[in-house]
């Protein structure tokens, strides 16, 4: 059974920095690229990030581009993003997904709230 | 920037066919862009329908399917039942390692 297990969410203060993790069980992680995905208070899905399955190709969108970093540890089957400078319009559930042409597999998300 | 559109509401009555569709706001949503379909209700994390325009994944029921109607990502529910009630969303790849999702469609069963 495929699982994926977000964690590393959380209150942080604007301009702050907060590590998510996504550690997942169930396919050969390492043969797969990895997608974040965040959605909003209310709010529809926003793709964030993603990266290749051995970690050489990254890829962000606009929004978040030179703020958060993605990154993955085959060795430990863990897929994290890096979030700096976090700003109000950062708060969001925040999702890991398996594969990046399609998502297959969905993390049970994590929360991360932006406010002083 | 590249929008993908998707009605916003609809409704369908129980056992009655509703077709979702999903486009671009410049070009058509073709099987290149791999229009996957998203279903997500209220708390919960998004699940995977249909990906690869037409391939239901596993455990979707078959009255669920993909499909490109003229120049648009289609998703069809035959036979709806109560629990459809949702929020559906299509993704789009864009290329270079960029996916884009729709605003998403509330679906109501009454």
């Amino acid at each position: 059974e495929v699982q994926l297990l977000e964690s590393g969410g959380g209150l942080v203060q604007p301009g702050g920095s907060l590590r998510l993790s996504c550690t997942v069980s169930g396919f050969t992680f390492r043969d797969y690229a990895m997608t974040w995905v965040r959605q909003a208070p209310g709010k529809g899905l926003e793709w964030v990030s993603a990266i290749s399955g051995g970690g050489g190709d990254t890829f962000y969108a606009d929004s978040v581009k030179g703020r958060f970093t993605i990154s993955r540890d085959n060795s430990k089957n863990t897929l994290y993003l890096q979030m700096n400078s976090l700003r109000a319009e950062d708060t969001a559930v925040y999702y890991c997904a398996n594969r990046n042409y399609y998502l297959l597999h969905w993390g049970q998300g994590t929360l991360v709230t932006v406010s002083s | 920037q590249t929008v993908v559109t998707q009605e916003p509401s609809f409704s369908v009555s129980p056992g009655g066919t509703v077709t979702l569709t999903c486009g671009l706001s410049s070009g058509s949503s073709s099987t290149g862009y791999h229009p996957t379909w998203y279903q997500q209700t209220p708390g919960q994390a998004p699940r995977t329908l249909i990906y690869n325009t037409n391939t239901r994944s596993s455990g979707v029921p078959d009255r669920f399917s993909g499909s490109i109607l003229g120049n648009k990502a289609a998703l069809t529910i035959t036979g709806a039942q109560a629990d459809d009630e949702s929020d559906y969303y299509c993704g789009l790849y864009m290329g270079s390692g960029i996916s884009v999702f729709g605003g998403g469609t509330k679906l109501t069963v009454l």
